[in-house]
């Protein structure tokens, strides 16, 4: 299957700093990618849809301001928390959808695990 | 719209019996469903999928589903868990052009020894 990346795997930072988190499509071009979060124990809640060349389309309740996602190639798509505070520690994990004639799949990254202290 | 119910927030069975993990879907096209597997702290990894091919459709790790129209379902089986098969599992719906996937809110699984 195809495989996304994220990076880092996880990463501490202190409250008011800002963190960019990665995600990469290695071996297909993909036109959107999708921002998750996941709390402990919990299913995943979509934040954005990141299209390349275009603004992110965020959901409800998410602030676009706090959460900047670019899409700047097709491979390529960066989530960063703006002036994280402690309630932003959580999973953040991306998806890249690989589109074909059928149907458009969705491959997951691996996850980014965010502490803010 | 589409969407997922996951039936059962938690299944616990014994280790060699058979595993059923029920989903019911939503949706107003023919739509396609995803099963995902997460064990702690990793990412999400693909079981199976059902894309308006054959309705039995065979997974990863022994895992298959089996798409009924007339039921709306997609329940998730194995014939023996396996302590390894110990993770959460989600049920996935897809729109029409594949666009926007929507998860359902996942069911545990764990193995008795």
């Amino acid at each position: 299957g195809a495989v996304v990346s994220q990076h880092p795997s996880w990463v501490i930072c202190k409250s008011g700093t800002s963190v960019k988190i990665e995600c990469r499509s290695l071996d297909f071009q993909a036109t959107t990618m999708f921002w998750y979060r996941q709390f402990p124990k919990q299913s995943l809640m979509l934040m954005a849809t990141s299209n390349e060349g275009s603004k992110a389309t965020y959901e409800q309740g998410v602030e676009k301001d706090k959460f900047l996602i670019n899409h700047a190639s097709l491979t390529l798509s960066t989530l960063t928390v703006t002036s994280a505070h402690p309630e932003d520690s959580s999973f953040y994990i991306c998806s890249a959808v690989r589109p074909s004639n059928y149907y458009n799949e969705q491959f997951f990254g691996p996850g980014t695990r965010l502490t803010v202290l | 719209a589409q969407s997922v119910t996951q039936l059962d927030s938690h299944v616990s069975v014994s280790e060699g019996t058979p595993v059923l993990l029920r989903c019911n879907y939503s949706s107003s096209y023919s739509p396609s469903l995803f099963w995902y597997v997460q064990h702690p702290n990793k990412g999400l990894q693909l079981l199976l999928k059902y894309t308006s091919a054959a309705t039995l459709v065979k997974g990863i790790n022994g895992f298959e589903a089996e798409f009924k129209k007339s039921e709306t379902s997609f329940h998730l089986t194995k014939p023996s868990a396996h302590m390894s098969d110990a993770a959460e599992y989600f049920c996935v719906v897809s729109d029409q052009g594949g666009n926007q996937f929507y998860f359902g809110t996942g069911t545990s699984l764990t193995v008795i020894p």
